[in-house]
């Protein structure tokens, strides 16, 4: 699966939106880009996945370039409740399911 | 979206012993698991790939003798530490990926498992 390239921390004021960027220049044609996110000491939580299009739902959008080696995931009024480690991830899309390899993420800080 | 728990949620044993971890998906089937290792400031490491019905993939360097994964259901997917040591304290996380083919599976996390061995 392709590498992502992520910010290792950003900070983002309460009821602004938060704007992640994520790098994947080596992206592969059936590949697909996710978000998850994960609060401090709990498991992961699912965000948002996409191929190209950008994709939007109740907690997120999700911006790909139309070349798909970057995407940004956009959180329109973020909380204090979003403060978490973001992964951006890319996966092989397919009948099978392949693996999902975490990087290191981006520290989202939310504040007052 | 789709629930996965994990019991328990919080284990302290002695040096020597084995530990238990199960991980369920409670309100969907899924034919594949996955185990993960998080360490303190660190990113999931993946340890397993566990099929319903057939033995677990490891993952290089992660022990199949120490670590043992089974599927029997699924719905229910299970690891055992065994002989457990301090170095294998650490926070452990299942995932279920919902049944059926297609790039719409979704995978979810279940909350954890802190293990501390004394």
């Amino acid at each position: 699966d392709a590498k992502t390239t992520q910010p290792p921390s950003m900070d983002c004021a309460e009821g602004r939106a938060a704007n992640l960027p994520c790098n994947h220049s080596t992206i592969s044609g059936n590949e697909y880009v996710y978000w998850y996110r994960q609060i401090h000491s709990q498991g992961p939580q699912y965000i948002i996945h996409g191929l190209k299009n950008n994709e939007t739902n109740e907690m997120a959008s999700l911006i790909i370039t139309e070349d798909r080696k970057s995407s940004t995931l956009i959180l329109p009024h973020a909380t204090l409740r979003d403060t978490a480690v973001y992964y951006c991830i890319v996966r092989r899309g397919g009948t099978s399911y392949g693996k999902l390899t975490f990087g290191q993420g981006t520290i989202l800080t939310v504040h007052p | 979206g789709a629930v996965v728990s994990q019991h328990p949620s919080r284990v302290i044993c002695k040096s020597g012993t084995s530990v238990k971890i199960e991980c369920r998906s409670l309100d969907f089937q899924a034919t594949t698991m996955f185990w993960y290792r998080q360490f303190p400031k660190q990113s999931l490491m993946l340890m397993a790939t566990s099929n319903e019905g057939s033995k677990a993939t490891y993952e290089q360097g992660v022990e199949k003798d120490k670590f043992l994964i089974n599927h029997a259901s699924l719905t229910l997917s299970t690891l055992t530490v065994t002989s457990a040591h301090p170095e294998d304290s650490s926070f452990y996380i299942c995932s279920a990926v919902t049944s059926g083919t297609g790039p719409n599976r979704e995978q979810f996390f279940g909350p954890g498992t802190r293990l501390t061995v004394l």
